[in-house]
């Protein structure tokens, strides 16, 4: 059973749609983690969220930390295709940085 | 700065064989960890480290062992490789243990 559950697990879309992804658990965690992969490469972190509530902007990306620290999403205005990536969430119980299965979105040109 | 170096890039082998992935970073940092990614499964930890001499079991463990000797690096064996293997693998690390974690590119491994 995964710590993190990330859904859908697989989207796809037109260029210039909006789209949520989200992150949820049955457990709380001290900060949150989104990163962007892309094919034959690591992980690359895009924001950390620390406190309840809290919401970030990255360009057109937008985070949101869950109130109880339990959840996030993820959300992406007028997507393009360099959007196109798998999207890990990932979070800290403790020492151990624990991910998500990944959100694997592509758009359409 | 080279950041987090993975070597082999690419490894196949045969049951039973035995190998070690190295892992490598030049950023200082205390937190270092190896994670699987599988189709559909995610990354998942299978160990990890929070200073050198320190080593921990994540959550796939089995079949696998580290050690960590200086901060530098940190190699993953693999005893008696086996065909549930073949996956990629990814050696990670962070300042400390809030903060963004740096991936190496992967050792992607292949066990006929």
């Amino acid at each position: 059973t995964q710590l993190l559950e990330q859904s859908p697990q697989f989207l796809s879309i037109q260029e210039g749609e909006n789209l949520t992804v989200y992150c949820n658990s049955s457990s709380v965690f001290s900060s949150l983690q989104w990163y962007r992969q892309e094919p034959g490469e690591g992980p690359v972190l895009l924001v950390t969220v620390v406190t309840g509530g809290e919401v970030k902007k990255l360009k057109r990306l937008t985070f949101q930390f869950g109130d109880a620290r339990k959840d996030s999403s993820l959300h992406i205005t007028a997507a393009q295709p360099g959007d196109t990536g798998l999207y890990l969430c990932a979070g800290l119980p403790s020492s151990r940085l624990t991910f998500g299965e990944g959100t694997q979105l592509t758009v359409n040109p | 700065n080279a950041g987090v170096t993975q070597t082999p890039k690419f490894q196949v082998l045969k049951t039973g064989q035995s190998m070690t992935l190295q892992c490598a970073q030049d950023m200082n940092h205390e937190y270092m960890s190896w994670y699987r990614q599988d189709p559909g499964m995610g990354l998942r930890l299978i160990h990890y480290s929070v200073g050198a001499g320190i080593t921990d079991q994540g959550e796939v463990p089995n079949g696998y062992n580290v050690s960590r000797s200086t901060t530098e690096d940190f190699p993953l064996r693999l005893l008696s490789a086996a065909p549930s293997q073949t996956s990629v693998y990814f050696c990670a690390s962070r300042r400390g243990e809030s903060q963004p974690q740096h991936f190496g590119d992967g050792t992607r491994l292949s066990i006929l």
